[in-house]
This record gives C-alpha cells, sequence and structure tokens, in this order.
C-alpha cells in the first residue's frame, strides 16, 4: 500500500488566487481528516469525513475554505481566495476503526505558501 | 487553556539516555494518540492507547485514564529517535472525532 498520497507536496500561490489539494487515502480506510499545522497554532483539525459524508467542520477557519469528497478514493481541500495567512503545511489522514483492526496514516502534507 | 498540555517542552538528551514524555489532558476522552514528526514534516502513528500500557521495541507507552496523563517513554535512546513527539486525544464525543493535539516535545539526541 502506497499509504496516504497527497499532491502537490509544495504549492506557492499568490494572494486571491484559488488553491486546491489533494488526497488519496488508503483503500478501505472509512475515515478521512484534515489537519493543518502552524508554527503559532500547531496541528489543527479542520475537518473530517465519514464514508465520503462530511461529518464535523467546524475547525474550518471560514467561508473561503471547503472540503469534498466525492468519492472513497479522493478529497479535496479548496482555499479561495487564497491569504498569506493560510500559509501552513495541510496534512489529510485516513483511519479504520474496529476492535482489532487500527491504523491511523498521516500523508505527506502539502506545504502552501501564500504571497 | 488547550485541552492537552505535554512537557517538557524541549528536551536534549545523550544517547543511551532513558527518555520520559509527558502528557495531561483535561476531558474526557476515548482514546490517546502518540505521533511522532520528524525534521522532514512526515507525521508516523506510534500508538493508540485507551488504557494500559504498550510496547513497541524500544518505545513504551502508558495511560492513566483516571488521572487523565499519559506518558512515552524511550530506552537506550538513539540520535534518530531525535524528533517532534506530539500527543492527541480523542475527545469523548462519541464516534471517531478528529484528534485535538498537544504542542509537541521537541527531543534531540546526541551522540
Amino acid at each position: 500500500d502506497a499509504g496516504v498520497i497527497q499532491s502537490p507536496r509544495h504549492e506557492v500561490t499568490e494572494m486571491g488566487q484559488e488553491v486546491t489539494l489533494r488526497c488519496k487515502p488508503i483503500s478501505g480506510h472509512d475515515y478521512l481528516f484534515w489537519y493543518r499545522q502552524t508554527m503559532m497554532r500547531g496541528l489543527e483539525l479542520l475537518i473530517y469525513f465519514n464514508n465520503n459524508v462530511p461529518i464535523d467542520d467546524s475547525g474550518m477557519p471560514e467561508d473561503r475554505f471547503s472540503a469534498k469528497m466525492p468519492n472513497a478514493s479522493f478529497s479535496t481541500l479548496k482555499i479561495q481566495p487564497s491569504e498569506p495567512r493560510d500559509s501552513a503545511v495541510y496534512f489529510c489522514a485516513s483511519s479504520t476503526w474496529t476492535e482489532v483492526n487500527y491504523g491511523y496514516t498521516f500523508g505527506s502534507g502539502t506545504r502552501l505558501t501564500v504571497v | 487553556k488547550n485541552e492537552v498540555e505535554q512537557s517538557p517542552q524541549n528536551l536534549t538528551a545523550q544517547e543511551g539516555e532513558f527518555i520520559t514524555i509527558n502528557c495531561s489532558y483535561s476531558v474526557g476522552i476515548s482514546a490517546l494518540h502518540w505521533l511522532q514528526q520528524h525534521p522532514g514534516g512526515g507525521i508516523v502513528s506510534l500508538f493508540m492507547l485507551s488504557s494500559g500500557k504498550k510496547k513497541h521495541g524500544r518505545l513504551i507507552a502508558t495511560i492513566n485514564i483516571q488521572e487523565k496523563h499519559s506518558s512515552l517513554h524511550i530506552t537506550a535512546s538513539h540520535p534518530r529517535d531525535s524528533a517532534v513527539y506530539i500527543c492527541a486525544v480523542f475527545l469523548l464525543r462519541g464516534g471517531a472525532d478528529g484528534l485535538t493535539f498537544g504542542k509537541g516535545t521537541h527531543l534531540i539526541i546526541q551522540p
């Protein structure tokens, strides 16, 4: 298994532009999470999905952020319009939850810089 | 007040030393997670605990639910253990909520 795959690894964009981050979870994992990491605030949960359905988006900072999961193998996090304060590393993670089979795996992250 | 507190924030030790990192939380949780983040940035899941103790190689994690406290121990520490260790909890809101994170402990093991 290739693990959780995120793209791009690095993104530099100008303020006001739309940014789309992508995530492919591990096959069979039924939960998908989007996190953001900054020096000031550390790691924070933005949104998570269960079986492709958004369950909790209370961590999404504002309406400029949106996330979708059209199928079990793909999710996007979109920022429109982007602002310099959105600069951070965005991690996607997927997991499966049973008594005997636990897996929680992070992707390598997308380092976003908004200038 | 942060719901998850880690100590120490920074720790420098010599190779071979026994390392302890502590995590305290203030709310009810369903489970606690120890994560490792290397300088390259990748995050690796080390343990998930809801009670007792788990061991993997030189790493040992314990949790005391009544005291709302967990510890991560590293025996015979090695420079490759240098990383940020992050404690994270699943809050007791039912279901598989996302994690709430501590600020991390920066560990440096010197040869």
